[in-house]
């Protein structure tokens, strides 16, 4: 098992211009998180996958922010017309659906508004 | 909605014990988890308590008190590259069971 997997692992933008952000979870974990962390923060929860079926989306994802699953296995985060607030380390996580379960991260893709 | 509470920065002397507090307030609670995040990286599982005690992994305990919503993370034997910040998380309750997490408490340990 090689663990969750982002990427790309640093993006740097300008402010109107679009991104995306992959990320591949650890195999047969059917449950993808996405979270946003800025400096001094902890990571604050964004939208959740159940295979391919988005569930829940925080009101922090403004309709710039759009996130897929298609296949129910790897997932991107995209986001339109970047704002230099965007600008923060995108984090991606998974875990099993078992009652007790732990999500496990992968490293992050840091995003840089320019 | 939830809250999640934790001091901002500890330090301690390396071989001694430290104790990193959380209190929380939720709507729902469904397990409270501790994570270890080394700066620029990702966080990485630490514990996982949802009933009341002590949950021990070798130098790393944590402990949970649902009624007065409390935690905390004792770590022992402290050695230098336990330098990180530590973030106590809480899942909620229902389906998504996504995770809240504090601002994080940066652990400094000095020689």
């Amino acid at each position: 098992d090689t663990g969750v997997s982002q990427d790309p692992r640093h993006k740097i933008t300008k402010r109107g211009q679009n991104v995306t952000f992959r990320c591949d979870p650890i195999s047969e974990h059917n449950r993808l998180y996405w979270y946003r962390q800025t400096l001094g923060q902890g990571p604050e929860f964004l939208t959740y996958f159940q295979n391919e079926a988005q569930l829940e989306k925080s009101r922090l994802l403004s309709d710039r922010f759009s996130a897929e699953r298609p296949k129910g296995s790897f997932s991107t985060l995209e986001i339109q017309r970047t704002e230099q607030g965007d600008s923060a380390m995108y984090l991606c996580a998974s875990s099993t659906d078992r009652e007790v379960e732990t999500q496990y991260f992968g490293p992050g893709t840091r995003l840089l508004v320019l | 909605g939830q809250n999640i509470d934790q001091p901002t920065e500890m330090t301690a002397t390396e071989g001694a014990i430290v104790q990193i507090n959380c209190t929380y307030q939720t709507s729902g609670f469904n397990g409270l988890f501790w994570y270890q995040q080394h700066a620029g990286e990702a966080p990485t599982f630490l514990s996982y308590n949802v009933l009341d005690g002590l949950e021990e992994k070798g130098r790393f305990s944590s402990f949970l008190s649902r009624s007065k919503g409390y935690s905390y993370l004792l770590l022992k034997e402290l050695q230098m590259k336990d330098s990180a910040s530590y973030l106590c998380a809480v899942r909620a309750s229902g389906s998504a069971r996504q995770l809240t997490f504090g601002s994080g408490t940066q652990l400094t340990v000095l020689p």
